[in-house]
C-alpha cells in the first residue's frame, strides 16, 4: 500500500468547472511535488513545496492553483481547464534534506470535456 | 544540465528469458539514480536506488542494477522475467545538491511474453 493517498482516483470535468485535487501522507516528508503525466510520458514536474511552501512553480499555468494547508496535506485546484489539461495527476513527497527518493501516490486521472 | 536517456523505448521479451533496460546520464555534479516502475493505471514506485557505497544495488523481486561513473551508466538487470514484470520503467536522477528536481528518463516498456 503507498503511503501517500490521492482522491480523488478519477475526475471527470467541464471546461467552466472548479474541482479540486487531494494529496495526504504521514511520513513526516517536509517537501511535496505535484507531477503531471500524460500517456506513455515521463512524470513532469508542476509544483514543489518545502515546508509548506512553495518553492518551485515550473512556469505552471494559472488554472492550476496548488494550495499546501499543512504538512500533511497538498491540494490542487482546477478552474477553466482545458481538454489538453487531460492527464495523470501525480503527488509525491520527499524527506527535506534527502537524495531526491520520491514517494508517489498512485494519482488522479483526469478527463475534462 | 542533468540529463537522462532511456536507450529503448520498448522491449519485448520471453517469460524466463534475462532482460537488461539501458539507460545513461548526464550531469557536471555527483548523483544519486533511481529506478521506478509504474504498472498500468498506478502510480511510480521506488524499485530500487544508487546513493552511495557498492555499485551494485538490488531489489527484492530480483532486479538489480550497477552504477557505472566512468561510462555514466545504471542499467537494469534481471535474470529472468515474469508476467508479472510488464510495466513501464522509468530511470531517474537528482543532483547531490539537495535541490528538488528529480529528472525522468522517457520511459521503456517492458513487455513480457508467455
Amino acid at each position: 500500500d503507498t503511503e501517500v493517498t490521492q482522491t480523488p482516483k478519477h475526475l471527470v470535468m467541464g471546461m467552466t468547472n472548479k474541482k479540486s485535487l487531494k494529496c495526504e501522507q504521514h511520513m513526516g516528508h517536509r517537501a511535496m511535488y505535484w507531477y503531471k503525466q500524460k500517456a506513455k510520458k515521463p512524470p513532469e514536474l508542476m509544483f514543489v513545496y518545502s515546508y509548506e511552501k512553495l518553492s518551485i512553480n515550473e512556469s505552471v499555468p494559472s488554472r492550476f492553483s496548488p494550495e499546501c494547508p499543512n504538512s500533511s496535506l497538498l491540494n490542487l485546484h482546477l478552474h477553466a481547464l482545458q481538454p489538453e489539461d487531460s492527464a495523470l495527476y501525480l503527488c509525491a513527497s520527499s524527506a527535506r534534506q534527502g537524495t531526491g527518493e520520491l514517494f508517489f501516490g498512485e494519482g488522479s486521472r483526469l478527463t475534462v470535456l | 544540465a542533468q540529463s537522462v536517456t532511456q536507450l529503448d523505448s520498448q522491449v519485448p521479451v520471453f517469460e524466463e528469458a534475462p532482460v537488461e533496460l539501458r539507460c545513461n546520464y548526464s550531469s557536471s555534479v555527483s548523483v544519486y539514480l533511481f529506478w521506478y516502475v509504474q504498472y498500468p493505471n498506478q502510480g511510480l514506485q521506488l524499485l530500487l536506488k544508487y546513493l552511495s557505497g557498492s555499485t551494485l544495488v538490488e531489489s527484492i523481486n530480483g532486479f538489480e542494477a550497477e552504477f557505472n561513473k566512468s561510462q555514466t551508466s545504471f542499467h537494469l538487470r534481471k535474470p529472468s522475467v515474469h508476467i508479472s514484470d510488464t510495466a513501464e520503467y522509468f530511470c531517474a536522477v537528482s543532483e547531490h545538491t539537495g535541490g528538488f528536481k528529480t529528472i525522468f528518463g522517457a520511459g521503456t516498456r517492458l513487455f513480457v511474453k508467455a
